[in-house]
């Protein structure tokens, strides 16, 4: 069974609009980090934002929030008043195991979604 | 420019050759990854060092493949006899608290 699955091959969204990205997590683990990462085409991964398995609330940065829900296994990414720049692909990836201040385990990425915002 | 450092970004080399890339992490980050992403796919997983150590290798990480990280700041990835399937991106990241920090990657290119 896939650990990360993401329903979403590709997206077409209008500018300005709001924009979930969906991911959905397997693991057996009580402790884990969520991670989503942005690949323009440029190719490099630019980290967005993280939530703890034990976080009691949803991660927020800037214009993304995680929308985490531990018992569907969910941690859909939410990209508030999108722009032309979001366009690129995005990565939903999960750490297993327990966190004490630094990452242990290398990271399993989901397939990714490729997001387009049109004018 | 204090992010993560690959050389040489392109790599264009024949099947049977060896080759090897150099990641620099961010100076106070202990723990490296290196992973590899083919098109349209996400990164996968293929080794870890924490300071020196290797700590963790991936199945994908076959005996053609070495890592070292050998005074716990810079690492190399070695492929050795290089296949037209290591053709992929090799990405390396660092991390001193738990997110990882990517750097530009090195693409292969196996004819």
């Amino acid at each position: 069974a896939q650990k990360i699955t993401q329903t979403q091959p590709g997206m077409f969204v209008q500018e300005k609009e709001a924009v979930t990205l969906d991911c959905t997590y397997d693991t057996s683990d009580p402790s884990y980090g969520l991670f989503w990462y942005k690949q323009p085409s440029s190719g490099e991964m630019i980290f967005l934002i993280y939530q703890g398995s034990y976080d009691q609330q949803n991660a927020t940065e800037g214009r993304y929030s995680l929308n985490f829900q531990k018992a569907r296994k969910s941690a859909n990414l939410v990209i508030s008043a999108s722009q032309l720049g979001d366009s690129a692909m995005y990565f939903c990836a999960m750490r297993e195991g327990s966190y004490s201040g630094g990452g242990a385990d290398g990271l399993t990425f989901g397939k990714g979604t490729h997001l387009i915002i049109q004018p | 420019d204090t992010g993560v450092s690959q050389d040489p970004r392109h790599k264009i080399t024949k099947r049977g050759q060896n080759v090897t890339f150099r990641c620099d992490p961010i100076s106070e980050h202990n723990r490296l990854y290196w992973y590899r992403q083919t098109l349209g796919q996400g990164p996968e997983f293929l080794t870890y060092f924490q300071n020196e150590a290797q700590l963790e290798k991936s199945r994908l990480l076959s005996d053609r493949f070495s890592a070292e990280r050998p005074k716990g700041s810079f690492s190399t990835l070695e492929i050795q006899r290089t296949e037209q399937g290591d053709s992929a991106m090799y990405l390396c990241a660092s991390s001193a608290r738990g997110e990882q920090f990517f750097g530009p990657g090195t693409r292969l290119t196996v004819l």
